[in-house]
């Protein structure tokens, strides 16, 4: 079936580096949506990808579709501590079930 | 308006209990989502509403689970004679529809003892 990978699985960054996280799937997908998650607290949305080498900006995140279509990345310019917790890819399959990456967790030593 | 809540917040239950975990998604969401998390690892898919009806349940673990959305809102997420693996969050999600952003309720977490 369908799999979905996410690398690196932890990142300890210094306040001010910065950080990227891939997601890589078996398969071309439609879309590709990225979620965060703090310590003790539930996903939240960031963004959806949808076509192939799309780019976005939110601020200090750059979230980037492959041209394939079959990976997709999430950078993070001169990390916070606001930045900590764990963000994860999330893609839906064809038939509406979808399937999150394990994440990658991000430890930003003030 | 209110967003994604699920209640209970926190439940234990000893092995072989019978347990019902509520989602009351985003008024006019059509799509439900149930995920189970555990610590650690990213949400794993559970089953799908559209409105009243059960899409997809394939991540079920086993015929101990079972989901309904009678009316097409509220959600429940029964689990039968639970088991220590059991232990876990479960997170309740809601959407406009399959393809766009989903809205996450706090979860529960479930510890059976």
């Amino acid at each position: 079936g369908q799999q979905v990978m996410q690398i690196p699985q932890y990142q300890h960054v210094q306040e001010g580096e910065d950080f990227t996280t891939y997601c890589n799937s078996s398969t071309t997908l439609s879309n590709i949506q990225w979620y965060k998650q703090r310590p003790g607290g539930h996903p939240v949305f960031l963004i959806q990808l949808v076509k192939s080498g799309e780019v976005k900006k939110q601020k200090r995140l750059t979230f980037q579709f492959g041209e394939a279509k079959k990976n997709s990345s999430l950078h993070i310019t001169a990390t916070q501590t606001t930045d900590v917790g764990t963000y994860f890819c999330a893609v839906k399959t064809s038939y509406d079930k979808v399937i999150f990456g394990p994440g990658t967790s991000l430890s930003v030593i003030p | 308006g209110a967003g994604v809540s699920q209640s209970p917040r926190y439940k234990v239950a000893k092995r072989g209990q019978d347990v019902a975990l509520r989602c009351d998604p985003i008024s006019g969401h059509v799509s439900l989502f149930w995920y189970q998390q555990a610590l650690g690892q990213g949400p794993e898919f559970l089953t799908y509403f559209q409105n009243e009806a059960q899409l997809d349940k394939s991540g079920l673990p086993s015929d101990r689970f079972f989901a309904e959305r009678p009316e097409g809102s509220v959600s429940t997420l029964k689990i039968q004679r639970t088991q220590q693996e059991d232990s876990a969050v479960y997170l309740c999600a809601s959407s406009d529809g399959s393809e766009y952003e989903q809205y996450f309720g706090p979860g529960t977490r479930l510890t059976v003892t």
